[in-house]
């Protein structure tokens, strides 16, 4: 049982545009919510996270999204450059940032020059 | 000055034998973790420690054995490996601010 889905294995995004990853998720008890970044090769490197108490939360070039009503949150990067290019996974947790993380299978992102 | 440092980084071994991944992290975190990313890319807790407690073991086999001597060091013994066990293990620390990451073990059981 997937509790944390992002459906696009991947995306391609020109340099200087906006990427837009989303995630999706399944338990209502979850409060609190990452992106992670990861380069092969390495372990995943924290990006931006969001409490369920609140809709937005931005971090220079990458805001976080969270629509508690639909279970859905996304990842804006906006504008998208090369060194961007990464596996990124949505997490989400019960309880704040350091309780188990229950992953999503991620999204490779592509950031073309 | 590496955060959090796993060995090996690759280990290639037959089915049946026993290993140990290392961890160690300098940060000072509480609690410790292991997550395995198997072949499908599904990042898994596997055991949660805090000061040396285990807090969480997400029904793993018990041929995984995870070992914290201190709250820096957690270690992860597996026996009688498996073809399935083949997969990247993750260490990972955190405290309120969230977690930090190892670089990930490759182990491939053949």
């Amino acid at each position: 049982d997937q509790q944390v889905k992002q459906n696009s294995p991947s995306l391609s995004v020109q340099e200087g545009r906006i990427s837009i990853l989303n995630c999706d998720y399944t338990n209502s008890m979850f409060d609190y919510f990452l992106w992670y970044k990861k380069y092969p090769a390495e372990g995943p490197t924290f990006l931006i996270s969001i409490s369920s108490i609140k809709d937005k939360n931005e971090d220079g070039r990458f805001t976080v999204f969270l629509n508690k009503s639909a279970k859905h949150l996304s990842l804006h990067i906006v504008p998208s450059q090369p060194g961007d290019s990464a596996v990124y996974f949505c997490a989400a947790s019960k309880g704040g940032a350091t309780n188990k993380l229950i992953f999503g299978t991620g999204t490779l992102l592509a950031v073309q020059p | 000055d590496t955060a959090v440092s796993q060995t090996p980084k690759y280990l290639v071994t037959q089915m049946g034998n026993d290993k140990s991944i290392k961890c160690e992290q300098n940060l000072g975190h509480d609690t410790m973790y292991w997550y395995k990313q198997d072949s499908k890319k599904f990042l898994k807790i596997m055991f949660s420690y805090n000061n040396k407690e285990l807090i969480i073991n997400e029904t793993v086999p018990n041929r995984f054995s995870p070992k914290s001597p201190d709250k820096a060091h957690l270690n992860l013994h597996i026996n009688s490996l498996e073809l399935g066990d083949s997969a990247v293990y993750f260490c990972a620390s955190s405290n309120t601010d969230g977690y930090t990451f190892g670089s990930g073990t490759r182990l491939t059981v053949v």
